[in-house]
């Protein structure tokens, strides 16, 4: 089946513009979640929704950051005001069911953001 | 975050076993162990998880220390494919915590 779909694949900005970052998860998966990876840095968790619901929003670096989810499918990541430093892979991952500790994570390959 | 400690860097040649060693001596009694890899340029892939047996997949195996206090995935045959970052995560409620993992090569 279809698995984790992300859009824009590769996302060149100039500093100071908002983006917007598409994800899709697998049909029928309750979580989903964000991550980043930075240059040379390891993946970071930025946010987690069950069903349309975000219990921990504590991953988000600033402000400028924020999610939505949409019908417990399509999730939107949006950076405003983007800074070079928000230049990163911006993963997003879901699982069949509400997080528990034997619970697998799927990923999608990301989409590389550039902030010029 | 519960921690893990990995090596760095591990070679293997084609077709042969490659037992990928974790540390995570302050592991909790409830925390599962991942695995997951991540290929150049890909999401990372989830391979196996275990709590306390040892498990088989498709992919792996996970050989689990009694004191759980250590890990070691272990791939029967390791082909070019299986050249990535292997990260060894102790499972938190629903986010996955990432070290910097042990870049595996593989030699043809």
């Amino acid at each position: 089946g279809a698995g984790v779909s992300q859009s824009p694949s590769n996302k060149v900005t100039e500093k100071g513009k908002d983006v917007e970052l598409r994800c899709d998860p697998i049909s029928g998966h309750t979580a989903l979640y964000w991550y980043r990876q930075s240059l040379g840095q390891g993946l970071e968790f930025l946010i987690y929704f069950q069903g349309n619901s975000a219990p921990d929003k504590s991953g988000l670096p600033s402000d400028r950051f924020s999610a939505e989810r949409t019908g417990g499918s399509v999730s939107t990541l949006t950076i405003q005001r983007t800074q070079q430093e928000d230049s990163a892979v911006y993963l997003c991952a879901s699982s069949l069911r509400p997080p528990r500790g034997d619970e697998a994570q799927y990923f999608g390959p990301g989409t590389r953001l550039l902030v010029l | 975050d519960a921690k893990t400690t990995q090596p760095n860097s591990m070679e293997s040649n084609e077709e042969e076993p490659v037992h990928l060693p974790c540390n995570h001596s302050t592991i909790s009694g409830t925390d599962y162990i991942h695995w997951y890899r991540q290929l150049p340029s890909q999401g990372p892939e989830y391979v196996i998880h275990g709590l306390t047996s040892n498990v088989n997949n498709r992919m792996a195996s996970l050989a689990i220390a009694e004191d759980r206090k250590s890990s070691t995935l272990i791939l029967h045959r390791a082909t070019l494919r299986d050249a990535a970052v292997y990260y060894c995560i102790l499972r938190d409620v629903y986010k996955l915590v990432f070290g910097a993992g042990t870049i595996l090569r593989v030699k043809s």
